[in-house]
């Protein structure tokens, strides 16, 4: 079956800009997250779903970082007054959480790559 | 707070060489250890996945234990092959309350031909 989608694979902003970034899970999977990648880094949580409800957004640098995923499946993470520190990869991932003897493997997109000029 | 190292952060062996890729974490409540591998410019694709109950997992060539108590699993690769060359990520879910994934920075493996 089809994977998890990320759109656009590529965005390049201005400095002051507000850029939205679309996840799509794959089908039926409860819980979605948002990492950051930085070059050269592992991923750093920065929010997660289950179903529409938003559990833990702990790791969102600051206010102007924003997601929501209003019923349940697709996601949008967005980025107000984008500034250069905010230029990464965006990576969506999913599971099927079938509870708390579940395998839960996470399932990763391709990644949006965010350039802040 | 959790933190996951990885050791070495790059290696390059020729191809037919078995390799061992280290993880550390500093909490030793995990929930479960995953092995995921990247390749440039794409997303990360899981490995294995191992539970805290369990002491390893075997996908092909590949295996992976987990010592909890002492905060370590390795990441064991057998006739390693050109293919294999890409950052091979580790991650921890802690035991309780988050699902999320606290990665190390990865190894970056280059197999020679």
């Amino acid at each position: 079956g089809a994977g998890v989608s990320q759109s656009p694979r590529y965005k390049v902003a201005k400095r002051g800009q507000d850029v939205a970034l679309r996840c799509d899970p794959i089908s039926g999977h409860v819980s979605l997250f948002w990492y950051q990648q930085a070059l050269g880094q592992g991923p750093e949580f920065l929010t997660y779903f289950q179903n529409e409800a938003q559990l833990d957004k702990s790791g969102l640098p600051s206010d102007r970082f924003f997601a929501e995923r209003p019923e349940g499946s697709v996601s949008t993470l967005k980025i107000q007054r984008t500034q250069q520190e905010d230029s990464a990869v965006y990576l969506c991932a999913s599971s099927q959480r079938r509870g708390l003897l579940g395998t839960d493997t996470q399932y990763f997109g391709p990644g949006t790559r965010l350039t802040v000029l | 707070k959790q933190e996951v190292t990885q050791i070495p952060a790059a290696l390059s062996v020729p191809e037919g060489e078995n390799l061992v890729l280290n993880c550390s974490f500093t909490d030793s409540a995990i929930y479960n250890l995953q092995w995921f591998r990247q390749d440039p410019g794409k997303g990360l694709t899981s490995l294995l996945l191992i539970q805290s109950s369990q002491r390893e997992q075997t996908s092909g060539r590949l295996n992976a234990s987990l010592d909890k108590s002492s905060g370590r699993s390795t990441l064991y690769i057998a006739a390693s092959q050109p293919g294999d060359s890409a950052t091979y990520l580790c991650a921890v879910r802690r035991l309780g309350g988050s699902e999320k994934l606290v990665f190390g920075k990865g190894t970056k493996l280059t197999v020679n031909p």
